[in-house]
């Protein structure tokens, strides 16, 4: 089935440091929704958007619906160890009710 | 229940025995999905059931794969002569009325020896 590109598919960095990844597709979204997945866990939903152009906070997390509505992008500002985990976007079409999921980003964060 | 609910968490089991795994949704969510996620990959779509709709089975990967819902309540994912490449975690997620969030379970992970 179609997935979401997402990128970088890994990254490696210091606690502290800040993070972006991103979410693209050809087709246009209505939904995009942000998840964190942990080893033998299923995916925690951390972030939702419902507009484009929206930018939605939490904690140290924060998302925005891309203006084309075909991206969404997550930041994570002062990396702690316990962000460490796969993170998934995942959007919903005007039509249909399937969400496709990206193919994730694994995250390591080094004391 | 207050979260999605899977059993068994693991299973093993031999190429060709049939396997079913079980979904307690979120009271009162009347959206259903299936997805496998295979290891270190993403989550590939299998079903998805909508109250009392006829539910959409396309990403079901063969006729060997069927999932059955009463009502809006527990649905059970059937695997039939299960094949090695059906060795994948399998999660169920469900999601209330008109809202956009997607509520996911902790998965079955199943082995096909």
């Amino acid at each position: 089935g179609q997935q979401l590109n997402q990128s970088p598919q890994s990254m490696f960095i210091q606690e502290g440091e800040d993070v972006s990844m991103n979410c693209t597709s050809s087709s246009i979204f209505n939904t995009w929704l942000w998840y964190k997945q942990e080893p033998g866990e299923g995916p925690v939903l951390l972030i939702a958007l419902y507009k484009a152009g929206e930018l939605t906070s939490n904690g140290r997390l924060t998302a925005q619906f891309g203006i084309t509505r075909k991206d969404s992008f997550l930041n994570i500002s002062a990396s702690i160890p316990s962000d460490v985990g796969i993170y998934f976007c995942a959007g919903r079409k005007n039509t249909g009710n399937q969400f496709y999921f990206g193919t994730g980003t694994s995250l390591t964060v080094i004391p | 229940g207050a979260g999605v609910s899977q059993s068994p968490s693991n299973k093993v089991t031999e190429k060709g025995k049939d396997v079913e795994l079980r979904c307690d949704p979120i009271s009162g969510h009347t959206a259903l999905y299936w997805y496998r996620q295979r290891l270190g990959q993403g989550l590939e779509f299998l079903i998805y059931f909508q109250g009392n709709s006829a539910p959409d089975k396309s990403g079901l990967p063969s006729d060997r794969f069927s999932a059955e819902r009463t009502g809006e309540s527990v649905s059970t994912l059937t695997i039939q002569r299960t094949q090695q490449e059906d060795s994948a975690v399998y999660l169920c997620a469900s999601r209330g009325g008109s809202s956009e969030k997607l509520f996911f379970g902790s998965g079955t992970q199943l082995s096909v020896l």
